[in-house]
């Protein structure tokens, strides 16, 4: 099981690019996620989704879509960049929502904006 | 105010100390309560979730006071390898869940 992993690591974006970033999971679990993660705060919710094609906004949604076209997969796209979405982005998977359920993370993905 | 707070740190203590660390919630609708373990430039983990009767994970212990609204970890015997930052982690239910994460505290474990 490779758990949750993303793609790509790292990306560097000029002001107006866009970009998808890419979640995907092998535990078939239903619940995902995307987060933010800001130097001196908690982790943000950005969106996130309770099943297949399924999505709902999080805490700080805007600026990013996203889609969960197949359970496996969460995609987080920026449609032009700014460089208040420098962050580390990083998705999640749950069995279900609420309750004990870990929350398993992928590696991150780092974006800088200039 | 925060709807999680706690201490950023750093906190730096030599190996075999004991160090706790506590996190306050504002919401009293807060369920369920955990502690995560981030390393440098990695994912956040889950160390343990806390019980209302408190549990002990080896080196590690959990506490929860409802009433107060804090959540603390105590670690006995550092390890050097206990170096990272501490989430505290809360499941809140007002209609549907929501999932609160601290900022994280810092700790340096020191030979």
């Amino acid at each position: 099981n490779a758990g949750v992993t993303q793609t790509p690591k790292f990306r560097v974006l000029k002001t107006g690019q866009s970009m998808t970033l890419l979640c995907a999971q092998d535990m078939n679990h239903e619940y995902m996620y995307w987060y933010r993660q800001d130097p001196g705060m908690g982790l943000r919710l950005i969106h996130y989704s309770v099943g297949e094609g399924t999505t709902a906004k999080g805490e700080v949604p805007d600026g990013y879509n996203v889609s969960r076209l197949k359970k496996q997969n969460f995609l987080l796209g920026l449609e032009s960049a700014a460089p208040s979405q420098t962050s580390v982005y990083f998705c999640a998977s749950t069995r279900r929502t609420g309750g004990n359920n870990e929350q398993f993370f992928g590696p991150g993905t780092r974006l800088t904006v200039l | 105010r925060k709807e999680v707070e706690q201490d950023p740190g750093p906190f730096n203590v030599p190996e075999g100390a004991t160090v706790a660390f506590n996190c306050t919630y504002s919401n009293s609708a807060s369920q369920s309560f955990f502690w995560y373990r981030q390393d440098c430039r990695k994912e956040p983990k889950l160390l343990m979730s806390v019980y209302s009767s408190g549990n002990e994970d080896g080196r590690f212990t959990a506490q929860l006071n409802r009433a107060s609204q804090y959540i603390s970890l105590l670690i006995r015997d550092s390890k050097l390898s206990d170096s990272a930052t501490y989430l505290c982690v809360v499941n809140l239910n007002t209609g549907g869940f929501k999932t609160i994460f601290g900022a994280g505290t810092r700790l340096f474990v020191k030979a």
